[in-house]
């Protein structure tokens, strides 16, 4: 079986400050990795993926993650947050099964 | 772009009732999934269709039901329900062979 183990249920940080949120994960398979963000009331919107290749991938709002199959992690990063940023964060992986297992998440929450 | 539509958005229902929630994939989506967000918890896979045909279960009681239509649209269908039962039910709609799903904006069940 697998799983998603993101470390921090809630990471506060002030605006403009850069932030880490962590994911590990545990297969036996290859996986497929992603980052899924919810904002209060809403939906999950993708942030970003990882499927193959280049293991730094990218979101258009700053956002960068890293695949890093020694140590089985998929850390979310952004060297500078807004507070538009303030959300839920969901670490998810998919063994092929296209069923997504997810994280338990991470509250970011920036202060001004 | 069309996104996943979801209906109702809120419901509301008394123990023991039933309960029909609705899912509009993204046009030429072949691929239903439904997930279960308990208050504060992460989402959890229920169950999948593809081409109509049930293709992946997960955690999902014997007393939800699922199906996917002709059109694409799936329908979870949940008897008797249970104070449990009060969660975020979201539908995700893919392309076979692709790994990225696209989620709706949930529906809210409040079992009273």
């Amino acid at each position: 079986a697998q799983s998603v183990t993101q470390l921090d249920s809630q990471v506060p940080v002030f605006e403009e400050a850069p932030v880490e949120l962590r994911c590990n994960y545990s297969s036996s398979v290859s996986v497929y990795l992603f980052w899924y963000v919810q904002y209060p009331n809403q939906g999950l919107q993708l942030l970003l993926k990882y499927l193959s290749g280049s293991t730094l991938v990218k979101s258009i709002n700053g956002f960068e993650a890293e695949f890093n199959k020694s140590q089985t992690s998929f850390h979310l990063r952004k060297p500078s947050v807004h507070i538009s940023d303030t959300a839920e964060y969901f670490c998810a992986l998919d063994t092929g099964r296209r069923a997504l297992t997810f994280g338990s998440g991470t509250r970011l929450q920036v202060q001004p | 772009a069309a996104g996943v539509i979801q209906s109702p958005r809120h419901l509301i229902k008394e123990k023991r009732e039933t309960a029909t929630l609705k899912c509009y994939p993204i046009p030429r989506h072949d691929t239903v999934y439904w997930y279960q967000q308990g208050p504060g918890q992460d989402p959890q896979f229920l169950i999948s269709f593809y081409e109509k045909m049930q293709s992946d279960k997960g955690s999902i009681p014997d007393r939800f039901s699922a199906q996917q239509f002709s059109d694409y649209h799936s329908e979870l269908n949940m008897s008797s329900l249970e104070l449990g039962d009060s969660a975020l039910y979201f539908c995700a709609s893919s392309l076979e062979g692709n790994n990225e799903q696209f989620f709706g904006p949930g529906t809210r069940l409040t079992v009273l």
